[in-house]
């Protein structure tokens, strides 16, 4: 089964910081990870994706995230914080089951980043 | 450009009542999800569906049932509500290995 830990519930910055938070996951196959995101009473929108082509994925509004295979990581940076980045973050991994070509969805509990002026 | 229609999208219910929730997403998409959200939990997958005719147990499938009418529509069924299925609820839609795409969600209470 996988899994993934998302470290901080709460991650508060001030605009113009660093944006930096952290995925790691457990896979027993290469894994494909995403990143969403959810404002207040909104669903899930997607911010990017890994699906084994390059390690450095971009993404909407500035986000980044590098997939670590020894680290078993993917952590989600943007360089400059703004204020409508205040929202909520999930990263998930894909699970493949067999015979299919669909993929179910893992999610980490969310980290809920603030930025303030 | 609707994606992932979701109705209703506030619902109270007392316990011991049932009701369905649906969806529907026009993307032509063959696999469809159900999930709950609940704080601090992230989203959990209840059920989903590879193909219309198919359905699966996901993580939390217990006092839930499901229904893939066609392609289109994804419904799911509370037979007899419970306090702890007070919840918001995603469904969300893909093809193939492309992205989960959401609506925005039902946000059930159950008294």
């Amino acid at each position: 089964a996988q899994s993934v830990t998302q470290l901080g519930s709460h991650v508060s910055v001030s605009e113009g910081a660093l944006v930096l938070l952290r995925c790691n996951y457990s896979s027993s196959v290469p894994p494909y990870l995403f990143w969403y995101v959810q404002y207040p009473n909104q669903g899930l929108q997607l911010l990017l994706k890994y699906t084994s082509a390059a390690t450095l994925v971009k993404g909407i509004n500035g986000f980044e995230a590098e997939f670590k295979k020894s680290e078993t990581s993917f952590h989600l940076t943007k360089p400059s914080a703004h204020m409508s980045d205040a929202a909520e973050y999930f990263c998930a991994v894909s699970d493949q089951w067999s015979g299919g070509s669909n993929y179910k969805l893992t999610f980490g509990k969310g980290t809920l980043l603030t930025v303030n002026p | 450009n609707a994606g992932v229609t979701q109705t209703p999208k506030f619902q109270v219910l007392k316990t011991g009542q049932s009701m369905t929730l649906q969806c529907a997403q026009d993307m032509n998409h063959n696999s469809m999800y159900w999930y709950r959200q609940d704080p601090g939990m992230g989203l959990r997958l209840i059920y989903y569906s590879a193909s219309e005719g198919t359905t699966d147990k996901g993580e939390v499938p217990n006092g839930y049932n499901v229904s893939r009418l066609n392609k289109r529509e994804f419904s799911l069924r509370l037979e007899s509500a419970a306090p702890s299925q007070t919840s918001v609820y995603f469904c969300a839609s893909s093809a193939g290995n492309q992205p989960q795409h959401f609506g925005d969600g039902t946000r059930l209470s159950i008294l």
